[in-house]
């Protein structure tokens, strides 16, 4: 079993939709979660990181962690076809000092249709 | 955000040479880097931890060997990928790590992509 499960996709819905992605994860000793946008043969962009359990909000992006569930998301509210990209979630058990491994999901294709 | 710069951003070479990949935090200071390496439509997957001033940490089954990784400053880790192979032809990216006010950060690269003929 991976360590983190993320549904690759591709997902593609309308323009102004409301995008939900997904990741579940078995290990419960991760504390930070992070989403990262990664567009076509571009490195990874970091959009939401997160500390434990809880809603973050920035913009149009809002990430949800449910450490009782092992189940973090992110909601995308009217989407843009700019947000076309595929996004991937990331976690790691490390506190800051520490020299931890961020653990990749496999990531989701999603696509916005204008 | 932090800024993390490859170098070069492509290249192409014949069977059997050696390729070296910069990676620079431009505007940070980053005693732990992460090499990556990506095939099409698939994550990231770690090749190894490269840290300044001392050996790079390597998962398994990657060749420290094949894949050498110097880290002799806090803003530069370079990856040579040795006696390159059409197999090796991939996507590599560079990450480094950044940790300030409470946070664990990891800042990529934009990538090279490796194509051996």
């Amino acid at each position: 079993q991976k360590e983190v499960e993320q549904d690759p996709g591709p997902l593609s819905v309308p323009e102004g939709a409301i995008v939900s992605l997904n990741c579940t994860y078995s290990n419960s000793a991760f504390q930070y979660f992070m989403w990262y946008r990664q567009y076509s043969r571009k490195g990874p962009e970091l959009l939401m990181y997160t500390y434990s359990s809880g809603n973050k909000e920035d913009g149009r992006f809002t990430a949800q962690v449910d450490k009782s569930s092992k189940y973090i998301s992110l909601f995308i509210r009217d989407s843009q076809p700019s947000d076309s990209a595929t996004y991937l979630c990331a976690m790691s058990r490390g506190l800051p000092s520490s020299a931890s491994k961020i653990i990749f999901g496999s990531g989701t294709r999603l696509s916005i249709r204008p | 955000g932090a800024v993390v710069s490859q170098h070069p951003s492509r290249v192409i070479c014949k069977s059997g040479t050696s390729v070296k990949i910069e990676c620079r935090s431009l505007d940070f200071q980053a005693t732990t880097m992460f090499w990556y390496r990506q095939f099409p439509k698939q994550s990231l997957m770690l090749m190894a931890t490269s840290n300044e001033g001392s050996k790079a940490t390597y998962e398994q089954g990657v060749e420290k060997d094949k894949f050498l990784i110097n880290h002799a400053s806090l803003t530069l880790s370079t990856l040579t990928v040795t006696s390159a192979h059409p197999e090796d032809s991939s996507f590599y990216i560079c990450s480094a790590r950044r940790v300030s006010g409470g946070r664990n950060e990891q800042f990529f690269g934009p990538g090279t992509r490796l194509t051996v003929l």
